[in-house]
């Protein structure tokens, strides 16, 4: 079975721009998180969405936004980026069933923000 | 704030020793789970304790709960240079669809 896939793997952008981030769950995995990692913060929760309903997120600012496809793939998206947005942005997948389940992780998408 | 915390926030070892790492959480759980990631990649799952069990153990892994202080400890026997990592304790607050991350432990075994 193929992994989380999430592209791209790095991006650099200024301030001011937007930026979409994608990732690709687990084959059959119905439910995708997102997190921003920081070296003073963090790993941040995002939010998380399944079947295409977001059901939780985080204390971000609605710069930060999200979506969910039929087929499980989620993007986010940053406008009006910041320079405090630079930060590693990973997403994990999970069955999202409830219950004690463990969470896929990409890669990571390193976002630098100019 | 974030729900996990972790002490300490770095450690160094030679390599045979054992790691111990402990996290503290803040309100009720479903389980606990405890996640490696390897220079700022993506973070891989090492093991989960549901709320009612107080000991597991994987490999060289041993984790233990204690609920009614709310915190975990991982433990690493016999640690080896590849161990060298940050290690991070997450937890699911009832309910909520989403893990909340501790702070992480940096861990560095020289070989």
């Amino acid at each position: 079975k193929a992994g989380v896939t999430q592209t791209p793997r790095y991006l650099i952008k200024t301030r001011g721009q937007q930026v979409t981030l994608s990732c690709s769950p687990i084959s059959g995995h119905r439910s995708v998180s997102w997190y921003q990692q920081t070296p003073g913060q963090g790993l941040q929760f995002l939010f998380e969405y399944f079947s295409e309903t977001q059901r939780n997120k985080g204390n971000f600012p609605g710069r930060f936004s999200g979506r969910q496809f039929s087929n499980s793939r989620s993007e986010m998206n940053v406008s009006t980026l910041e320079l405090g947005d630079s930060a590693l942005y990973l997403c994990a997948s999970s069955s999202g069933q409830g219950g004690s389940e463990k969470l896929f992780f990409g890669s990571g998408t390193q976002l630098s923000v100019l | 704030s974030q729900q996990g915390e972790e002490d300490p926030q770095a450690l160094s070892i030679q390599e045979g020793e054992n790691a111990t790492m402990n996290c503290s959480y803040k309100t009720s759980i479903n389980n606990l789970q405890w996640y490696r990631q390897n220079s700022g990649r993506g973070l891989v799952h090492l093991i989960l304790i549901r709320s009612n069990e107080r000991e597991k153990h994987s490999g060289r892994l041993r984790v233990t709960l204690d609920t009614s202080k709310k915190s975990s400890s991982l433990l690493i026997t016999a640690s080896r240079a590849a161990d060298t990592a940050s290690y991070f304790c997450a937890t699911d607050p009832s309910g909520t669809y989403k893990y909340i991350f501790g702070t992480g432990t940096r861990l560095k075994v020289l070989a």
